[in-house]
């Protein structure tokens, strides 16, 4: 089956620190893959996607590029604000017949101070 | 536009009782879904649906009904609540075939002592 596996947090880093949170994946075919923010009392808001191997999805300053050899869709962000700590999802979709339903990671809690 | 609305935001239960989360979209999509969110369990799906009239199991549908009797209503019922169904419950739609992306409501939490 399909599953989605992100590092383990929680993650502490520093203002203007480099963030990098780890995802693998497995699935058979080609999926989709996205991260997920959920900021504080907030639900889940799509952050970026990437619907091919070696494309690269980026939204306010994240970046993550879907490496099919080594079944991975790390997030990384040269220069995190305080703004950013929230919690954030991997998630992928196998596409054909699955009705939209996606498989999410765990969730990794990143906590930014000042 | 309002997006995904879901109501209560908040409910204590106790165990046995019954209640009904309500989740409402303005987007005229086809697809809706319930998720239950755990601590370090990530998202997990306890019931779908594709159209107006039609629901499906997710992956923990058990202790769970749905009913999807309007386009842009999904409606999660829970007959007899117990412990272990306390959780935050969020609901989520998507445009429909060939679409990936979803979009969340704010979630319910709901506590079941």
């Amino acid at each position: 089956g399909n599953s989605v596996t992100q590092m383990e947090g929680p993650v502490t880093l520093s203002e203007e620190a480099f963030l990098t949170i780890n995802c693998t994946y497995t699935a058979t075919g080609y999926p989709s893959l996205f991260w997920y923010v959920q900021y504080p009392g907030e639900g889940l808001q799509l952050l970026l996607k990437a619907t091919k191997a070696d494309d690269k999805g980026s939204n306010k300053g994240f970046e993550a590029t879907y490496r099919k050899e080594t079944t991975s869709f790390h997030l990384e962000k040269g220069s995190v604000q305080v703004s950013d700590s929230a919690v954030y999802f991997c998630a992928l979709y196998p596409g054909g017949t699955s009705y939209g339903k996606l498989t999410f990671g765990q969730g990794t809690i990143l906590t930014v101070h000042p | 536009n309002a997006g995904v609305t879901q109501t209560p935001k908040f409910r204590v239960l106790k165990t046995g009782q019954s209640m009904t989360l309500l989740c409402a979209q303005d987007m005229n999509h086809e697809y809706m879904y319930w998720y239950r969110q755990d601590p370090g369990m990530g998202l997990r799906l306890i019931h779908y649906s594709v159209g107006e009239g039609t629901t499906a199991k997710g992956e923990v549908p058990d202790g769970y009904n749905v009913s999807r009797l309007k386009k842009q209503n999904f409606l999660l019922g829970l007959e007899s609540a117990a412990p272990s169904q306390t959780s935050v419950y969020f609901c989520a739609s998507s445009p429909g075939r060939n679409t990936d992306t979803q979009y969340f409501g704010p979630g319910t939490r709901l506590t079941v002592l």
